[in-house]
C-alpha cells in the first residue's frame, strides 16, 4: 500500500496562477522527495527535504515539511503550461533501507495557457 | 546522454512467456532500485542493489521475478511465466551511496501481458 497519500488527486489551473499540492504519510522519516512524470516519461526528482527541515525552496518551488502532522506541501509559483504533470511525493521511512523509497498516488496537474 | 537508460521501452507478450529487462545506470551510482508502477498509481519498490549485492526484496517480488547485477553495473531484472497482471511499467533508478540524496530514474519499460 501506499504511504504518501496526495491531494488533490487533480488540479486545474491558469498559466501564471499558484498550484498547491499537499501529502500525508504514516510512518516517521528520514526525508522527503518530490518527483514530476510527465505523460510517458520518467520521475523527474525536484526536491528534498529532510526529517529536520521545515520548508525549502528550488526555482519556483517551496516545499513545507510539518513531522508533527506527519505532512508536506509543494508550491509551484506562477505557473507554466510545461509544469503539466503528475507530481508524487515519496518518503524515505526510517527504520527501513535508505533509498527505498514509497511513493503517493500523485496529484495530476493541468496549467492551462 | 549520461543518464539511467533501460531497454527495451516496450515489451508485449503472451501470457506465460518469460521477459527480461535490463537497466544501466549512471556510471559512478553504486545504488540502482527497481520500481513498478501501474496506470494511475505512484511506483512501488521492487528492489534494490548495492554494487553487486541485492539487499533487499519487497513481497510484491513473486518467486516469479528475479533480478540481477552482476558485476555491479547494469542490472536485469526477469518475469518468468508472465501473467496479465504483470502489465506495468518498469521503472529502474540510481543513486550514490545511501543518505538523503535523490535517485535518478530511467525512461521504464511498459509491459504488455495478453
Amino acid at each position: 500500500s501506499q504511504q504518501g497519500e496526495e491531494d488533490p488527486q487533480a488540479l486545474s489551473i491558469q498559466e501564471g496562477e499558484n498550484a498547491t499540492m499537499n501529502c500525508s504519510y504514516k510512518t516517521s522519516i528520514n526525508n522527503l522527495q518530490w518527483y514530476r512524470q510527465n505523460s510517458g516519461r520518467g520521475l523527474v526528482h525536484l526536491i528534498l527535504i529532510r526529517s529536520n527541515e521545515r520548508e525549502k525552496h528550488s526555482g519556483r518551488l517551496r516545499v513545507t515539511l510539518d513531522t508533527s502532522k506527519k505532512s508536506s506541501s509543494l508550491l509551484i509559483t506562477a505557473s507554466r503550461a510545461a509544469d503539466t504533470a503528475s507530481y508524487f511525493c515519496a518518503t524515505d521511512a526510517r527504520g527501513t533501507s535508505y533509498g527505498k523509497l514509497t511513493f503517493g498516488q500523485g496529484t495530476i496537474l493541468t496549467v492551462h495557457p | 546522454d549520461t543518464g539511467v537508460s533501460q531497454d527495451p521501452r516496450h515489451k508485449i507478450t503472451k501470457r506465460g512467456q518469460n521477459v527480461t529487462f535490463r537497466c544501466d545506470p549512471i556510471s559512478e551510482h553504486n545504488r540502482l532500485y527497481w520500481y513498478r508502477q501501474t496506470l494511475g498509481q505512484g511506483p512501488e519498490f521492487l528492489t534494490y542493489f548495492q554494487n553487486e549485492a541485492q539487499l533487499e526484496k519487497s513481497r510484491l517480488l513473486s518467486d516469479r521475478f528475479s533480478a540481477e547485477r552482476p558485476k555491479g553495473s547494469f542490472s536485469t531484472l526477469e518475469i518468468q511465466r508472465t501473467e496479465q497482471g504483470d502489465s506495468a511499467m518498469y521503472l529502474c533508478a540510481s543513486s550514490l551511496a545511501a543518505g538523503d540524496i535523490e535517485q535518478f530514474f530511467g525512461p521504464g519499460t511498459r509491459l504488455t501481458v495478453l
